[in-house]
């Protein structure tokens, strides 16, 4: 089966910029999505096709995906941020598939 | 706007059934592939299922195949998941999501959740 890896935290210091990467197999030749969850909310699509931002997204939030590796960045990092956040990609045997989640820490 | 509101969680026993529904507004529902999501309290997310515009195409998480079966209502605005043989494995929240594209398949984009159902499994 196809299995995204995520670090399980990153800590940034507010203003700076956060990086989170997931990483596969030969990660390029797929679509990544990236989510947000807040604590007690639902998830919410912030990255999507590697890189494209839906409506709402602020441009802080960009993402990119190269050989085994995704990266979704966040510059001028803010306390609101803190958040859960997941890759999610499409495997033609498993389908859909989430990374296991990284918790980013706004200091 | 998106609305999905998932009803039909709640207790059930190890070898029960359950069936979730979800009531769609604010999009053309009949236009879009949907899915359904699920999360332990506390733990990562796990897809569980999705399902064509048109029925043509779904999917299924190898863990509940056989059990789970999906399905949808295009005129009633309605996506549902039947629930068989439950496990206490099967214990999470489970979310009904819209795909950005009505296709089942690559590239999958889950641009709008609802807020989820919990479903227990205990004895």
């Amino acid at each position: 089966s196809y299995e995204l890896t995520q670090p399980p935290s990153v800590a940034v210091s507010p203003g700076q910029t956060a990086t989170i990467p997931c990483s596969a197999d030969r990660l390029d030749t797929h679509y990544v999505c990236w989510y947000q969850q807040r604590p007690g909310q639902s998830p919410v699509l912030v990255l999507y096709q590697d890189s494209k931002r839906p409506s709402g997204i602020p441009e802080r939030f960009s993402g990119s995906n190269l050989g085994n590796t995704a990266t979704l960045t966040i510059s001028e990092t803010q306390p609101m941020d803190e958040a859960d956040y997941y890759c999610q990609a499409w495997d033609i045997t498993t389908h859909v598939v989430f990374g296991g989640g990284t918790r980013l820490t706004v200091l | 706007e998106v609305h999905l509101v998932e009803s039909g969680g709640g207790l059930v026993q190890p070898g029960g059934s359950l069936k979730l529904s979800c009531a769609a507004s604010g999009f053309r529902f009949e236009s879009y592939a949907m899915h359904w999501v699920r999360q332990v309290p506390g733990k990562g997310l796990e897809w569980v299922s999705g399902i064509s515009w048109n029925r043509d195409s779904l999917g299924y998480v190898d863990s509940v195949k056989g059990r789970f079966t999906i399905s949808r209502d295009n005129a009633q605005n309605s996506l549902y998941l039947q629930m068989e043989s439950l496990t206490t494995d099967d214990t999470a929240f489970y979310y009904c999501v819209k795909d950005l594209r009505g296709d089942y398949g690559e590239p999958t984009t889950l641009d709008y959740w609802g807020h989820g159902t919990l479903v227990t499994v205990s004895s």
